[in-house]
């Protein structure tokens, strides 16, 4: 059964850091690209970053950018996300997801949920 | 405010037909990019629906079908069920953004 499974959320004052993990299975990890996706509270999705399978290629939306870094191990299956300088708007249930051949995002986690206040 | 604009919310009787419309522009679902349907149930995470505009996964029954034209895209369910009660999002790619883009998600009741 393909399984992804996240980690490594929870409560951090504004400007803290955080390191979220994602563990996969049931699939050859390192032969797909990854993305992490976010859901605000009672708000819809939004795409965080993208890392292709060898992690050569990687992207993140204007959000982040320049306070996350994606990254991946293919050897441990896992996926990570650093998470610097964290602000009020970063709170959310973080997942991860496998990508499709075309964009889709199959399967979900089942999300860890960082909370940024003081 | 999302790239791609969905109704907050829908409703239907059971046994109804509903459609919920995604509308992007010309630099995502204009521009051919395809869009993927989301089925997020209470307390969740999402799971795919539809993938490349009008494809079932596996698992998936064929009430639920898609369409797109233009810069839209519509996700129609067919004989409503109790357990379609859900949050719906639809995705695509945006080409000037060069990013994954999503609705900002449309809350379907069954009456």
């Amino acid at each position: 059964e393909v399984q992804l499974v996240e980690s490594g959320g929870g409560l951090v004052q504004p400007g803290g850091s955080l390191r979220l993990s994602c563990a996969a299975s049931g699939f050859i990890f390192s032969s797909y690209s990854m993305n992490w996706a976010r859901q605000a509270p009672g708000k819809g999705l939004e795409w965080v970053s993208y890392i292709s399978s060898s992690g050569s290629t990687i992207y993140y939306a204007d959000s982040v950018k320049g306070r996350f870094t994606i990254s991946r191990d293919n050897a441990r299956n896992s996926l990570y996300l650093q998470m610097n300088s964290l602000r009020d708007e970063d709170t959310a249930v973080y997942y991860c997801a496998r990508a499709g051949m075309r964009d889709w995002f199959d399967p979900w986690g089942q999300g860890t949920l960082v909370t940024v206040s003081s | 405010q999302s790239v791609l604009t969905q109704p907050p919310s829908v409703s239907g009787a059971p046994g109804q037909r509903v459609t919920i419309s995604c509308t992007g522009s010309s630099s995502n679902i204009g521009a051919g990019y395809d869009v993927h349907w989301y089925q997020q149930l209470p307390g969740t995470a999402p799971k795919l629906l539809l993938y490349g505009n009008n494809n079932r996964p596996s698992g998936v029954p064929d009430r639920f079908s898609g369409s797109k034209s233009g810069t839209s895209a519509s996700l129609a369910i067919t004989g409503l069920q109790a357990e379609d009660e859900a949050d719906y999002h639809c995705q695509s790619f945006d080409s000037s953004l060069s990013a994954s883009v999503f609705g900002g998600g449309t809350k379907l009741t069954v009456l």
